[in-house]
């Protein structure tokens, strides 16, 4: 079945770029359909990060700026989170997804915690 | 951005109730867009309902949606133990995906 999972640091200091990797297995990317990256505050909602097409097309949320980037690597079957210039607010647990069965994310990691603290 | 709101924030009910979960759209929104999820603490959201009203694979029929325009309602038939947890909606337009803030129900 397909699974995904979330890797990289769970400490970034502020100011620094947080940087995520999400390892799919089970399912190929480059046969299709969009991967997305969304976090949750502790004990708050989820914010969606943005998404990118295995062709490397992507959206993100314009609330986070010009801070985002994502990209995918086809031949690691693999796709990344680059935030930068990071604060306190962006403590998270930071989610990975397939958005799959119309506008909806059918798959989701398991989740990582990533903490900005000096 | 269109934003969500989800009533009620805490839904108190015994096993065996009826659970009715509201998500209001601050604009129209397409229903093919709308999404339901259950999250369990620790865990990471799972797909309930797609298009406003399928169910996911797995999903039991005790679970359906409905709704168009800027009210979409999840409804619980007969609520199971497994079933106590947070429930998001979540919608696309305009590029931008956005969630409710979430309706928790709980055992009263």
């Amino acid at each position: 079945q397909v699974q995904l999972q979330e890797s990289g640091p769970g400490l970034v200091k502020p100011s620094e770029t947080l940087s995520l990797t999400c390892a799919v297995s089970g399912y190929s990317i480059s046969s299709g359909s969009y991967w997305g990256w969304i976090r949750q505050p502790p004990g708050r909602g989820l914010e969606w990060i943005g998404n990118i097409y295995h062709s490397g097309s992507t959206y993100h949320n314009p609330s986070l700026k010009s801070r985002v980037t994502i990209s995918v690597d086809t031949s690691k079957n693999q796709f990344s989170l680059k935030l930068s210039s990071v604060t306190a607010a962006d403590t998270a647990v930071y989610y990975c997804a397939r958005r799959a069965l119309g506008y909806a994310f059918d798959i989701w990691g398991q989740g990582t915690m990533v903490t900005v603290s000096s | 951005e269109i934003v969500l709101t989800q009533s009620p924030g805490t839904l108190s009910l015994s096993p065996g109730e009826r659970a009715t979960l509201s998500c209001r759209a601050s604009q129209s929104v397409f229903s093919t867009s709308l999404a339901w999820y259950q999250q369990k603490p620790g865990q990471a959201p799972s797909l309930l309902i797609y298009g406003a009203s399928n169910r996911a694979t797995g999903i039991p029929d005790r679970f359906s949606g409905s709704g168009s325009g800027t009210d979409f309602t999840l409804t619980i038939s007969r609520l199971e133990p497994k079933d106590f947890a947070v429930y998001y909606c979540q919608q696309y337009g305009n590029s931008l995906w956005t969630f409710g803030q979430g309706t928790k129900v709980e055992i009263k």
